[in-house]
């Protein structure tokens, strides 16, 4: 069983460009959910898809964006970049919504610096 | 709105010490709690869960407790090594979805 992997590994970008992060959940994981997390603090709850469809947000606003596909694979887009976004984003993949299996895997991240 | 807070934010033990980790909750509609360990600049690995409708969980070194009426879990580890030196993560999760809520770690070194 392969764990969680997230691509590309670090990034840096331009205030006002857009950038799209990858990652591949665990065979069989059905719910993806996306965090940031700024440098010394916990992350964040950005969203959560489960079987394709937006499952729940938290407080980030419209231009961030996911898609998640059928082959376990999800995207995070964020458009107009500012320079607060530069942090590590994490996904992390679970069997299912409660109570099918709630525990939570993290893949190793993605750095995003914004200059 | 669910805050979580962890105490200490730093702890620096010899080898050998055994140590408790605090983690407190505002929310006790709490579904799980979870508690990850953290190497710098790397994603999150999973230490323990622990379910709403259990008191602890063990593995190995490591013991996590979960009190929902006061709104605190720790995290024990015993006779601690340098490779335990990074931070740990508690989250709190809730019933759909499971949307973590993270508190701000503690940063732990353990001296050789």
């Amino acid at each position: 069983e392969t764990g969680v992997t997230q691509s590309p590994t670090h990034l840096i970008k331009t205030r006002g460009q857009q950038v799209t992060l990858r990652c591949s959940s665990q065979s069989g994981h059905n719910t993806v959910s996306w965090y940031q997390q700024a440098l010394g603090q916990g992350p964040q709850f950005i969203f959560q898809y489960y079987r394709e469809e937006e499952n729940g947000r938290g407080n980030f606003p419209p231009r961030f964006s996911g898609l998640q596909f059928p082959n376990y694979s999800s995207e995070l887009n964020v458009n107009a970049l500012e320079l607060d976004d530069s942090a590590l984003y994490l996904c992390a993949s679970s069997p299912g919504l409660p109570p099918e299996g709630n525990e939570q895997f993290f893949g190793p991240g993605t750095r995003l610096t914004v200059l | 709105k669910q805050e979580v807070t962890q105490i200490p934010a730093a702890l620096s033990v010899p080898e050998g010490e055994n140590l408790v980790l605090n983690c407190s909750f505002t929310d006790s509609a709490i579904y799980n709690l979870q508690w990850f360990r953290q190497d710098p600049g790397k994603g999150l690995t999973s230490l323990l869960l622990i379910q709403s409708s259990q008191r602890e969980q063990t593995s190995g070194r490591l013991n996590a407790s979960l009190d929902k009426s006061s709104g605190r879990s720790t995290l024990y580890i015993a006779a601690s090594q340098p490779g335990d030196s990074a931070t740990y993560l508690c989250a709190g999760g809730r019933e759909y979805g499971n949307k973590l809520v993270f508190g701000a770690g503690t940063i732990l070194r353990v001296k050789s």
